[in-house]
């Protein structure tokens, strides 16, 4: 069965470190693959994709993402923590036979700490 | 550009009565609208992918009749929320494609928060 999995719920950082969300996919070919960030109270924004080539996509605010085939991984970097980058962040892909809409992982929430 | 809206951002309705929530592409044209819900502490679950001027496609376990999905045009959908009970009491989230863009790129609105008393 098609899924993406965020293994991690929550996750804490000290501001400055550094961040690494997970998420993993199962799909029969290579989806386009997502991160979005969601504030409290706010909608989805679009942090960056991956459609195809280069693995390593820059996206918005910092953060970047390393699209690893042979693991179906697609995990979120940043650098240096901002206390402003608490939030919710969700891993989302679009299969290629799923009529274009997106299938959300579970999403982890991230809690930054002064 | 590629701004979506919804309204309202936050209603409240009693139970058994009906409500409306639009979305709205402010500055596209939207050949496709999803309809998504969000529980709490929860991810996103798909309910409807609506094209516009045709009927909805429901995904498995959302009922089509409860929820009445409507894209009579370009830039607007709308979901209604038929005899409301307490367990719809959730965020119901719309997204638009965009026919100029790859359809797998969506944009969403903000979001509307229903509480159903």
């Amino acid at each position: 069965a098609q899924s993406v999995t965020q293994p991690d719920i929550h996750i804490t950082v000290s501001e400055g470190a550094s961040l690494e969300l997970r998420c993993n996919y199962s799909y029969g070919a290579t989806p386009y693959l997502f991160w979005y960030v969601q504030s409290p109270g706010q909608g989805l924004q679009l942090l960056l994709k991956y459609f195809s080539g280069d693995t390593l996509v820059q996206g918005i605010k910092g953060f970047e993402a390393e699209f690893k085939r042979s693991q179906s991984s697609f995990n979120l970097r940043k650098p240096s923590v901002h206390w402003s980058d608490a939030a919710e962040y969700f891993c989302a892909v679009v299969g290629p036979d799923s009529g274009y809409a997106l299938n959300f992982g579970k999403g982890t929430s991230l809690l930054v700490t002064p | 550009g590629a701004v979506v809206s919804q309204h309202p951002s936050r209603v409240i309705c009693k139970s058994g009565t009906s409500v409306k929530i639009e979305c709205r592409s402010l500055d596209f044209q939207a050949t496709t609208m999803f309809w998504y819900r969000q529980f709490p502490k929860k991810s996103l679950m798909l309910m409807a992918t609506s094209n516009e001027g045709s009927k909805a496609t429901y995904e498995q376990g959302v009922e089509k009749d409860k929820f009445l999905i409507n894209h009579a045009s370009l830039t607007l959908s709308t979901l209604t929320v038929t005899s409301a009970h307490p367990e719809d009491s959730s965020f119901y989230i719309c997204s638009a494609t965009s026919w100029t863009r790859p359809s797998y790129e969506q944009y969403f609105g903000p979001g509307t928060r229903l509480t159903v008393t």
